[in-house]
């Protein structure tokens, strides 16, 4: 039943070690997008994927990377993890770009330590 | 750029009142969201409003959108404790915006 899933729901990796963490889907959205969202902060756009077509937001650091290889899952690559990226980790998809309503999934929190 | 402003930023509230959380964005818009989250937990999602005048209820809240005002609300009615969570209203226009979020405690 699940639409959009997160995984792992919790990771903890040490500072500087690479991290991926995982989000696929079920509804054949063609955009999928990655949120990062501080304690007691809004949910922050990283970059988002339009099909195969990858947007980066212009403040999102050169640290974090993304891969789609096919419709239903992407990636978050944390290449070099700081103490500053711990952080919830929420994926969203939508139908299409645009003005769409976007479903999350239930989120992945990351510990740097 | 697109600017979401909530407000108020904190609630807290007594079982049985009522209060409203207003959302205020700076573009021109007629898509706007509102979210719940519970502590570490993802979003929720409660309304979306797609045009002017647009009014949703669900149990006890209530959103509507003026969009030209850039104005939306949610109204909580006899507010009772299962609603202390954060709110957020987000708007797209072709990218989503959130507001800060409002954090809601009701209390007994």
């Amino acid at each position: 039943d699940a639409m959009v899933i997160q995984n792992p729901r919790y990771q903890v990796t040490q500072f500087g070690k690479p991290v991926t963490l995982s989000c696929s889907q079920t509804l054949n959205h063609n955009v999928m997008y990655w949120y990062q969202q501080k304690s007691s902060q809004a949910p922050k756009l990283l970059f988002h994927y339009y099909d195969k077509d990858f947007n980066n937001e212009a403040d999102t650091p050169d640290n974090f990377q993304s891969r789609r290889p096919n419709t239903s899952f992407c990636f978050l690559d944390i290449r070099s993890p700081g103490l500053g990226d711990a952080a919830m980790y929420l994926c969203a998809t939508s139908r299409v770009w645009g003005s769409y309503e976007q479903y999350f999934g239930p989120g992945t929190r990351l510990t740097v330590t | 750029e697109l600017k979401v402003e909530q407000n108020p930023l904190f609630l807290s509230m007594q079982e049985g009142k009522n209060y409203t959380i207003y959302c205020n964005y700076s573009t021109t818009s007629d898509r706007l969201y509102w979210y719940r989250q519970d502590p570490g937990k993802s979003l929720e999602s409660l309304f979306v409003l797609l045009s002017n005048g647009a009014v949703k209820q669900e149990g006890r809240l209530m959103a509507s959108l003026d969009t030209k005002a850039r104005l939306s609300t949610l109204h909580i009615t006899a507010a009772v404790h299962d609603l202390s969570a954060t709110y957020f209203c987000a708007v797209n226009n072709n990218d989503m915006r959130f507001g800060a979020g409002t954090r809601l405690t009701v209390k007994p």
